[in-house]
């Protein structure tokens, strides 16, 4: 275990449902990111925020909203999503944002949208 | 534009056997390069991370080497075991700060 907890491990949505994603972490970290990870693809990195506040949005489509409401929890409200977001979407935390900080991952949540 | 590549997309071999699995880059300015495994339904690990001024890092029997000019990277595995199943990503880091850039990862499975 990584000290990353994310929840739900898997979920199926259809294009019209709202839902979100959850992560915590118990390591006293500072910053926390979003990852989405599609089949055979690259992580792409969605959203780092950096004591509560937001310091990237990787041009990230609005369907996606992101919320810290503190340094241990992070959310990903999903809302009108398209088939094509179905992928492994990975939560990280770290101690600060600097390049020496070393990202811990969560275990994931297996998006699936019909 | 910073693009890593990893080759191959999947690697099956024997039980016992060494192996290497590659990691290239485009630009040679980077900061650090680390290896990650995943495991199915598990998160990341990171496994080793070798700094620019590096020219490699051990751990147990894992091996992994920096050689910047030509923008490569590569982890050897030792007597690898069943249990060495899982896919292996290799991600640099630009500067110092946060951004990774990843590669696709290599499937490695390891028949007993």
């Amino acid at each position: 275990e990584t000290g990353v907890t994310q929840t739900p491990r898997h979920l199926v949505m259809g294009m019209t449902n709202k839902k979100s994603l959850k992560c915590e972490q118990h390591l006293g970290h500072n910053a926390m990111y979003w990852y989405k990870q599609s089949a055979k693809k690259p992580l792409e990195l969605m959203f780092v925020y950096n004591f509560k506040e937001q310091t990237e949005n990787n041009s990230v489509p609005s369907r996606f909203s992101p919320e810290c409401p503190n340094s241990s929890h992070l959310f990903l409200h999903l809302h009108t999503l398209q088939p094509e977001d179905s992928a492994l979407y990975l939560c990280a935390s770290s101690l600060g944002t600097g390049g020496l900080y070393e990202q811990y991952f969560g275990p994931g949540t297996r998006l699936t949208v019909t | 534009k910073q693009e890593v590549t990893q080759i191959p997309a999947a690697l099956s071999v024997p039980e016992g056997e060494n192996l290497v699995l590659n990691c290239s880059f485009t630009d040679s300015a980077i900061y650090n390069l680390q290896w990650f495994r995943q495991d199915p339904g598990k998160g990341l690990t990171s496994l080793l991370l070798i700094q620019s001024s590096q020219r490699e890092q051990t751990s147990g029997r894992l091996n992994a080497s920096l050689d910047k000019s030509s923008g490569r990277s590569t982890l050897y595995i030792a007597a690898s075991q069943p249990g060495d199943s899982a896919t292996y990503l290799c991600a640099v880091r630009l500067d110092s700060n946060y951004q990774l850039i990843w590669g696709a990862g290599t499937k490695l499975i390891i028949k007993p």
